[in-house]
């Protein structure tokens, strides 16, 4: 079985500011990660996935991520945070061969002027 | 290319009362699944299916029924509602796991918002 937790279920930045949000995950099998944003009553957008090859994935709006095997993490950052990343963000988990996906609790991100 | 698409947006029930949310996907995935969402506790799955004719529980089925007739529909079913199914409501669709090496991602609708009364 496969399983996210994310440290932190809200985070405040000031813009401009680096953001980070944390994702550690738990699978018998290498996994697929992933990185989803959500907007206020809107479904849920990829940010950016890992599946295999290189460890630091870039996704979309200047966010990136880098999993690390050895600590089970797929930390979420951006160097500078603006006003429009102000969002919920969920980190999945999907083992290959597997379709079924599990989310974490879901950071909100919150950014000041 | 419309994506998942679900209906209604947003829907107040009696307890008691029964539904079926609506769900469709145009990008001919066979996996498709749906989830709640509530505050503090993620996405939840409640449903999932595989292909055509082919349904299985997710960590939350009770309360819930679906069926997949096409590849394209996969309708959630709340035969009895009770104010604990007050939630916001997921569709997703994303290529089999057979076919590793596509799109590993699951695609969402816009979300059903329900209250139960």
């Amino acid at each position: 079985a496969q399983s996210v937790t994310q440290l932190g279920s809200h985070v405040s930045v000031s813009e401009g500011a680096l953001v980070l949000l944390r994702c550690n995950y738990s699978s018998s099998v290498p996994p697929y990660l992933f990185w989803y944003v959500q907007y206020p009553n809107q479904g849920l957008q990829l940010l950016l996935k890992y599946t295999t090859g290189a460890t630091l994935v870039k996704g979309i709006n200047g966010f990136e991520a880098e999993f690390k095997k050895s600590e089970t993490s797929f930390h979420l950052t951006k160097p500078s945070a603006h006003m429009s990343d102000a969002a919920e963000y969920f980190c999945a988990v999907r083992r290959a061969g597997n379709n079924d996906m599990r989310f974490g609790a879901g950071t909100r991100l919150t950014v000041k002027p | 290319n419309a994506g998942v698409t679900q209906t209604p947006k947003f829907q107040v029930l009696k307890t008691g009362q029964s539904m079926t949310l609506q769900c469709a996907q145009d990008m001919n995935h066979e996996y498709m699944s749906w989830y709640r969402q509530d505050p503090g506790m993620g996405l939840r799955l409640i449903h999932y299916s595989v292909g055509a004719g082919i349904t299985d529980q997710g960590e939350v089925p009770n309360g819930y029924n679906v069926s997949r007739s096409t590849t394209e529909d996969f309708p959630l079913r709340l035969l009895s509602a009770a104010p604990s199914q007050t939630s916001v409501y997921f569709c997703a669709s994303s290529y089999s796991s057979n076919w590793e090496g596509k799109n590993t991602e699951a695609f969402f609708g816009q979300g059903t918002r329900l209250t139960v009364v």
